[in-house]
């Protein structure tokens, strides 16, 4: 079965410095897809990026870029020139063609964008 | 419609109550799921439908918990029998297809509040 794991429970960053949140994951099929959301205090899950395990480049989506290691089996989301408006939950997740159906989260990370 | 819809927003009961938790979908989206997040938690799949397929119910975590898929648009999930442990925010999510690549669109959940 597939797991994620996010070990920062809070991250910190100072308005307009980056900031990247770590996230590993854990499945023994090579197909797989990856995700990022975040998720505001008003509680809706908003799609960040995605990517697919065999997609030879990094994601990018304007100021979110994924930081994929296939062999390290990690898939950390950098956040550049940080906002006030990115204070929020982050969760990773990620589906596999074994369980294609389920899309399984990480506990999160809470990143706090300080003037 | 323009994006998943869920009812109510928010629902106090007492314990031993029946409660519904009603969702509906992006138009035209097949898949359809239910979450659940507990206060300071990930979240944790329950239910998937697929189209006509039998639904996935391997993340129901008890018989009091049930879902139907009516017409395959409209979700509800019912709780009976409400205990204090089933306090928690319930999300729906719909996507496209179930392929791997399909991001979910999340509703804005129902937060649910046994007394």
């Amino acid at each position: 079965a597939q797991k994620i794991t996010q070990t920062q429970p809070g991250m910190f960053v100072q308005e307009k410095e980056a900031v990247t949140l770590d996230c590993t994951y854990d499945t023994s099929d090579p197909s797989y897809g990856l995700f990022w959301y975040k998720q505001p205090s008003s509680g809706e899950m908003i799609f960040l990026i995605y990517q697919g395990s065999y997609d030879q480049q990094n994601a990018t989506e304007g100021r979110y870029s994924l930081n994929f290691q296939k062999a390290r089996k990690s898939a950390n989301l950098v956040i550049s020139a940080s906002q006030l408006g990115d204070s929020a939950m982050y969760f990773c997740a990620m589906r596999d063609r074994l369980e294609i159906q389920k899309l399984v989260f990480g506990t999160g990370t809470r990143l706090l964008v300080s003037p | 419609g323009a994006g998943v819809s869920q009812s109510p927003s928010n629902k106090v009961t007492e314990k031993g109550k029946d409660v519904e938790l009603r969702c509906d979908p992006i138009s035209g989206h097949t898949a359809l799921y239910w979450y659940r997040q507990s206060l300071g938690q990930g979240l944790e799949f329950l239910i998937y439908f697929q189209g006509n397929s039998a639904p996935d119910k391997s993340g129901l975590p008890s018989d009091r918990f049930s879902a139907e898929r009516t017409g395959g648009s409209v979700s509800t999930l019912t709780i009976q029998r409400t205990q204090q442990e089933d306090s928690a925010v319930y999300l729906c999510a719909s996507s496209l297809t179930r392929s791997g690549a399909n991001v979910l669109t999340f509703g804005a959940g129902s937060r649910l509040t046994v007394l």
